[in-house]
């Protein structure tokens, strides 16, 4: 079973800082099956990225994803006051998924 | 891309409840759907998932013997069926599309939940 594991578990910055998230994940997998979602309160998780690196469609362009192997992670820079919320990472494969526990981007 | 879920229900511990979700605005049986929970606070659970191309199913073990995940083509709706239902499984329950011509994939459109409460 693959387990993945995200710190910090909450953030606190202010608007206009940059935000990096980490997603760290049991075994070593491909990246082309590493994911990032947003969600907001009271709403449906928003796909952001999707293979480590590439953004979904409409998503700004301060939300970076990198990493390989282990170790992924969610940069955004310059943040929005839209952007505090919570942020999941996913690894699929075999047409099996699983998340992350999460990491909160509060403002400070 | 709308995904469509039923609305809020209230069911008793040991029932079990089906929540649908109907789609719109894509052919339907070339992308499968997939089935995620969230208990009050907490994260995203992967519950279950089927392939609109092939009909083909897979469930992590946790819920293999409770989850029943089913299609109508005809109405490109999809079917959750959770069993033996405890105050646990209370929770706002989301289907999401995902996976591509049985290609699995991210989920790219998720349904607005549907909050199931089970009470005792």
């Amino acid at each position: 079973e693959i387990v993945l594991t995200q710190f910090p578990d909450t953030l606190s910055l202010s608007p206009g800082e940059r935000a990096t998230l980490s997603c760290r994940i049991s075994q070593s997998v491909s990246r082309s099956y590493v994911v990032w979602y947003q969600q907001k309160r009271g709403q449906p998780p928003r796909l952001l990225i999707h293979a480590a690196s590439t953004r979904a469609t409409g998503v700004p362009d301060r939300f970076s994803g990198s990493g390989s192997e282990t170790d992924f992670t969610l940069t955004i820079d310059r943040l929005e006051p839209e952007d505090f919320a919570m942020y999941y990472c996913q690894q699929f494969g075999d047409a099996l998924w699983a998340f992350g526990q999460g990491t909160r981007v509060d403002i400070k | 891309i709308q995904l469509v879920q039923s609305g809020p229900v209230v069911k008793k511990s040991g029932a079990s409840v089906t929540v649908s979700c109907r789609a719109s605005g894509y052919s339907f049986s070339n992308y499968g759907i997939a089935w995620v929970r969230q208990a009050p606070g907490q994260g995203l659970e992967w519950m279950g998932w089927i392939s609109g191309f092939s009909g083909n199913t897979n469930y992590p073990p946790k819920f293999s013997d409770r989850v029943t995940v089913t299609l109508d083509k005809v109405n490109s709706r999809a079917f959750l069926e959770l069993r033996s239902l405890t105050s646990d499984d209370t929770a706002i329950y989301y289907c999401a599309r995902g996976g591509h011509y049985g290609v699995v994939t991210w989920f790219d459109s998720w349904g607005q939940g549907t909050q199931v409460t089970v009470s005792s």
